[in-house]
């Protein structure tokens, strides 16, 4: 079955970096983009861009321009997301999520179990 | 960017109760996805292409509209249900989410 699976919970304090990790499994990887979202802790979803994991082309939000990185390794079908010069109000839950179609509509099918980062001094 | 704006924000319904979740959005979308996200859970599509089950959605919940203005219904409210309902458009870029809404249990 189609599995992403993220990496741990991180602790860290301002200024530094984090490399979230999502391993997945159940298909072939560079058939499918990936997507990030960000959950702030009590909020909602909000989407951060996205990786062609064919190609390895990055495209970011606006607000996501900058300190945040999408890279990939393919041969071990993980998706990665990078976050530089961390700051208190990157504390959230990062989601990866596989971009597909259903009967002619995108969607984002299936999800991480999350990856939360903490940025406090 | 298209703005979609969820109402209610929270609501409590009783068990059985016919419920209705809406999304509105600043221009006209295609078709609207909905996801139920559980506490400490991660997002699960739920509704596609504005009316389409996902795979072992009960079929008690039901999706529908068009241009602007979409919704979820649920026909009879049950404790599972309890969650928090998205909404996103994927059909004009960039992606959007709705900032949720809240279904709990009277």
């Amino acid at each position: 079955q189609i599995q992403l699976v993220q990496s741990g919970p991180e602790l860290k304090k301002p200024g530094e970096s984090v490399k979230i990790s999502c391993k997945a499994s159940g298909y072939t990887f560079t058939d499918y983009a990936m997507h990030w979202v960000k959950q702030a802790p009590g909020k909602g979803l909000k989407w951060m861009g996205w990786i062609n994991t064919y190609t390895g082309k990055p495209t970011y939000a606006d607000d996501f321009k900058g300190r945040f990185v999408f890279s990939l390794e393919a041969s071990a079908s993980t998706a990665n997301l990078q976050i530089s010069n961390l700051k208190n109000e990157d504390t959230a839950t990062y989601f990866c999520a596989r971009f597909s179609t259903v009967a002619h509509y995108y969607v984002m099918d299936a999800w991480g179990q999350g990856a939360s980062v903490t940025v406090s001094s | 960017e298209i703005v979609l704006t969820q109402s209610p924000t929270t609501m409590a319904a009783s068990p059985g109760e016919k419920v209705t979740l809406n999304c509105l959005a600043s221009s006209s979308v295609s078709y609207m996805n909905w996801y139920q996200q559980k506490s400490g859970a991660s997002p699960k599509l739920w509704i596609y292409g504005t009316s389409n089950l996902a795979s072992g959605v009960p079929n008690r919940f039901s999706g529908s509209g068009s241009g602007t203005s979409y919704s979820l219904t649920i026909s009879s409210m049950e404790a599972e249900d309890v969650a928090t309902y998205y909404c996103l458009q994927l059909s004009s870029y960039p992606p959007t989410f709705g900032g949720g809404t809240k279904l709990e249990l009277k």
